[in-house]
Formats: C-alpha cells, sequence, structure tokens
C-alpha cells in the first residue's frame, strides 16, 4: 500500500521566516510527486516532481525531490500572511495496477503570524 | 490547466436519500476523481474514471457508486445517505501526465 508521511503537522512562525516542510513517501513504481495548497476551499497545484537533485521554483516557494531517500522538501521564503495555509503532499505511482491514483498525506498546517 | 466546477457549495439531505454530486470538467480530459476530506484523515479517494463508463473503486468505495456517460461529467452517487458520509467531496480532474486539478469543492450534510 502506497504511503505518505508529512512533517510536521503543523507550524507557526511569524512574517520572514524561512519555513521547510517535509514529505517522505513509499510507492510502487514512483511516477510524481506533487504538492498543493489548501487554504479555505479546494486544493491548488504547486509543484510537480519527478526527477531527482532538479529543484523547482515560483517567487519564494521551491521544491526539491530525492528519490534515492524518498523524499520532497518545500521551502517558503520570507513568508506572509498569506501563506498560512495547509500544504499537502502527493505521490502517484503504479499501486494495484493504475497508474492514475495520488496518495495524499495528512497536510502540514501553516499558521504565519504577523 | 483544467477547470473543475462542482455543482454545489454546500448541501444539507437527509439519512435514506439518494443524493447526487455533480462535477463537470472544460477540458477534454479522460481521468476525473471523486475524494472525500476529513479532518486528521486527509484526503481519500472514492472512485476515479480514465474513459466515458470506465470506473475504478479508490480506497473508500463502499456507500457511493459514480457515473461517467459524457466525458466531460463524472458525478458521485450516495445511493443511500448515511450521517458517516457528511464531509467535504472534491472532483479532479487530470490530463495526461498532467497535476489533477481540483473544484471547489461540496460541503455534505447528512442529518
Amino acid at each position: 500500500e502506497d504511503k505518505v508521511v508529512q512533517s510536521p503537522l503543523s507550524l507557526v512562525v511569524h512574517e520572514g521566516d524561512t519555513v521547510t516542510l517535509n514529505c517522505s513517501y513509499e510507492v510502487t513504481n514512483f511516477r510524481s510527486l506533487l504538492w498543493y495548497k489548501q487554504e479555505k476551499k479546494a486544493p491548488t497545484f504547486l509543484f510537480m516532481l519527478t526527477s531527482s537533485g532538479i529543484e523547482k521554483k515560483s517567487g519564494r516557494l521551491s521544491s526539491i525531490l530525492d528519490k534515492k531517500e524518498l523524499f520532497s522538501i518545500l521551502n517558503i521564503t520570507a513568508t506572509q500572511t498569506g501563506d498560512s495555509a495547509v500544504y499537502l503532499c502527493a505521490v502517484r505511482g503504479n499501486s494495484g495496477g493504475s497508474n492514475y491514483k495520488l496518495t495524499f498525506g495528512k497536510g502540514t498546517l501553516l499558521t504565519v503570524n504577523p | 490547466d483544467v477547470k473543475v466546477t462542482q455543482s454545489s457549495r454546500y448541501l444539507v439531505k437527509r439519512t435514506g436519500e439518494k443524493v447526487f454530486l455533480e462535477c463537470v470538467q472544460d477540458m477534454d480530459h479522460e481521468n476525473m476523481f471523486w475524494y472525500r476530506q476529513d479532518p486528521g484523515l486527509g484526503l481519500r479517494l472514492i472512485y476515479f474514471s480514465y474513459d466515458v463508463k470506465m470506473k475504478e473503486k479508490g480506497d473508500i468505495p463502499e456507500g457511493y457508486s459514480v457515473s461517467r456517460e459524457k466525458k466531460e461529467r463524472f458525478s458521485l452517487i450516495l445511493e443511500s445517505a448515511s450521517t458517516n458520509q457528511t464531509s467535504m467531496y472534491l472532483c479532479a480532474g487530470q490530463g495526461s501526465n498532467q497535476p489533477q486539478h481540483f473544484g471547489d469543492g461540496t460541503r455534505l450534510s447528512i442529518l
């Protein structure tokens, strides 16, 4: 059974701090790892990672994948109150013959205080 | 990007009712998914579909069924609603080798 574990489960920081969110996984026939941000509504897509060691970057957010050690990190620099959200990590494998399924972690709740 | 629209943001139904949740995507993509999201349990896959009239069970299909008569529409059906099906329901669409994109969700309460 595919498994995704995120840490920490919650985090409180001050504006301007840098945070690192962790995601480790066990999956049959890894295809990709995805990060989403969820505020009050649906998750919105941030990054999709397929190759080890290649950083993906969007503004103050960046992410990298280590396929040997089976984990990914999501970094947010110079945090703002608008970064407060649940950050979800998901992996796509080929479990049970299906290569469409995503398995989600339980998320990290980030709170950025002014 | 796929745009996914769910028909209702909030829905209140009674125990035993048959409930339909509708989801439409605006691109010609094969893959569509239904999840439920509960505090402490995260997102769990109920059913997905990779083509018209094709469906596969996810991790928690019991008490649910789905219908995919047209490529753009994927319906989730609660055959006889129960209180433990009170949840946030999320639909997602996906193009080939693309990320899943989610609708805004339907918060369903079963009384």
